[in-house]
């Protein structure tokens, strides 16, 4: 079975702070995906970011990049220069390859970011 | 149409009364997905349809769910008898492939 970890329940940061979410994953399988989705309160899933498990490069997307360490199962999310809409629910998810695509979702963590 | 379209936003039903969920996937998406969240939770996998085969249900909580896609675009997630637990945002998400996944905005189902 597949475990997604979000040990932070909450987390706040100041506008144009930098923020670290963490994410830790538990899965015999050795392909697979990793995702960051934001949840706002319109409570539509956005996709933040993507991890491939086969690439060693972290991945990034303009403000928002991840620390990926495979060996320790661990996907943490960095914000850079927090913005006010950065405030949301972040949900870590992880995806394996073989059957279904289903995602398996971790409990969220609630970032606000204070002007 | 441009996202997943889920109506109704949001449901109140009483104890006991069936409902019915409606999603509307981008057009041309093969997979369709629904997964149930609970208040204070993530996201948990309930079902999966590629195209109108629906190849996964292991996340249905009881018999008293049931979903369809009989024509390989709309889907309907009905459920019967509601009961308190089932009270929760259903979400519908729909993709292409897996690089692509874009989700609705969910039903709010409150059973009272």
């Amino acid at each position: 079975a597949q475990t997604v970890t979000q040990s932070q329940p909450e987390m706040s940061v100041q506008e144009a702070e930098t923020v670290t979410l963490s994410c830790t994953y538990d899965t015999s399988e050795s392909n697979y995906y990793l995702f960051w989705y934001k949840q706002p309160p319109s409570r539509q899933m956005i996709l933040v970011i993507r991890q491939e498990a086969y690439k060693q490069q972290n991945a990034t997307e303009n403000r928002f990049s991840v620390n990926f360490q495979k060996a320790a199962k661990s996907f943490s999310l960095k914000i850079s220069d927090s913005q006010l809409g950065d405030t949301a629910m972040y949900f870590c998810a992880f995806m394996k390859l073989n059957t279904g695509n289903q995602f398996y979702f971790g409990t969220g963590t609630s970032l606000t970011v204070i002007p | 149409g441009a996202g997943v379209s889920q109506s109704p936003r949001y449901k109140v039903a009483k104890r006991g009364q069936d409902v019915a969920l409606r999603c509307d996937p981008i057009s041309g998406h093969v997979s369709l997905f629904w997964y149930q969240q609970a208040l204070g939770q993530g996201p948990e996998f309930l079902t999966y349809f590629q195209n109108e085969a629906q190849l996964d249900k292991s996340g249905l909580p009881s018999d008293r769910f049931f979903a369809e896609r009989p024509e390989g675009s709309v889907s309907t997630l009905k459920i019967q008898r509601t009961q308190q637990e089932d009270s929760a945002v259903y979400l519908c998400a729909s993709s292409q492939d897996r690089t692509g996944y874009t989700f609705g905005s969910g039903t709010r189902l409150t059973v009272v």
